[in-house]
């Protein structure tokens, strides 16, 4: 199985704060992979496909960049809605796998 | 616009089997050439994907459950089902039916969930 590793685990930021999250992969997924965005009692939210391909609806704040086994999410600008967990999942081989998840918090 | 709605019992007792069925709305499950999947996410944890059926009706499974699991459909309903036999404490978790898109390997659907716990 393909392993998927988050850092940070948590991240404390303030509203206008430009923040990232790194998401690794044990091997090369190439660019197969995707971000979701996952608030307390919901669902996890699709953000991104392919690294960097935003959902329709997704803001502009959000980008993602990587490929091969490194792959960052980036924040440019923390809003109030944005404090949520986020989670990457890799699709290049089953079985899917995801991170651990990161919880983005408010400072 | 696909909606997805799971729904079964919230408690089931250790060794015995943990039955889930999702209703699909807004899509048929037996065309389109999409995945339909189980995901679970253990308290305060990551996600795991369970297994999918194929729109033909074709299943696959996480290898790491792969002998306990079965996922069945019932295309006149427009569901699929999930179960997950001889279960234990470890098996407590929020189950989430989704979508997987037909082109590729993300989930572009999910239900709201629904926690099931493992307790005698």
């Amino acid at each position: 199985d393909i392993q998927m590793t988050q850092s940070p685990s948590t991240l404390s930021a303030s509203v206008g704060d430009r923040v990232t999250i790194t998401c690794r992969a044990s091997q090369s997924i190439n660019s197969w992979l995707a971000w979701y965005q996952q608030k307390p009692g919901k669902a996890p939210k699709l953000l991104m496909s392919k690294a960097s391909t935003l959902e329709s609806g997704v803001p502009s704040r959000f980008s993602g960049s990587g490929s091969g086994t490194e792959f960052t999410l980036t924040i440019s600008s923390l809003q109030p809605d944005d404090f949520a967990t986020y989670h990457c999942q890799q699709y290049k081989s089953y079985p899917y796998t995801f991170g651990q998840g990161t919880i983005l918090e408010i400072k | 616009q696909v909606q997805l709605q799971e729904s079964g019992p919230g408690l089931v007792k250790p060794s015995q089997t943990l039955s889930l069925t999702c209703t699909v709305s807004g899509g048929s499950i037996t065309s389109g050439g999409n995945y339909w999947s189980w995901i679970r996410q253990h308290p305060g944890k990551g996600l795991e994907w369970i297994g999918y059926i194929y729109y033909s009706g074709s299943t696959y499974f996480n290898p790491s459950l792969e002998s306990r699991v079965t996922i069945s459909r019932d295309s006149s309903k427009n569901q699929f089902s999930l179960r997950l036999s001889s279960v234990t404490a470890a098996d407590t978790a929020v189950y989430y039916c989704a979508r997987r898109d037909q082109k590729a390997g993300y989930f572009d659907y999910w239900g709201q969930g629904a926690l099931v716990a493992v307790s005698s």
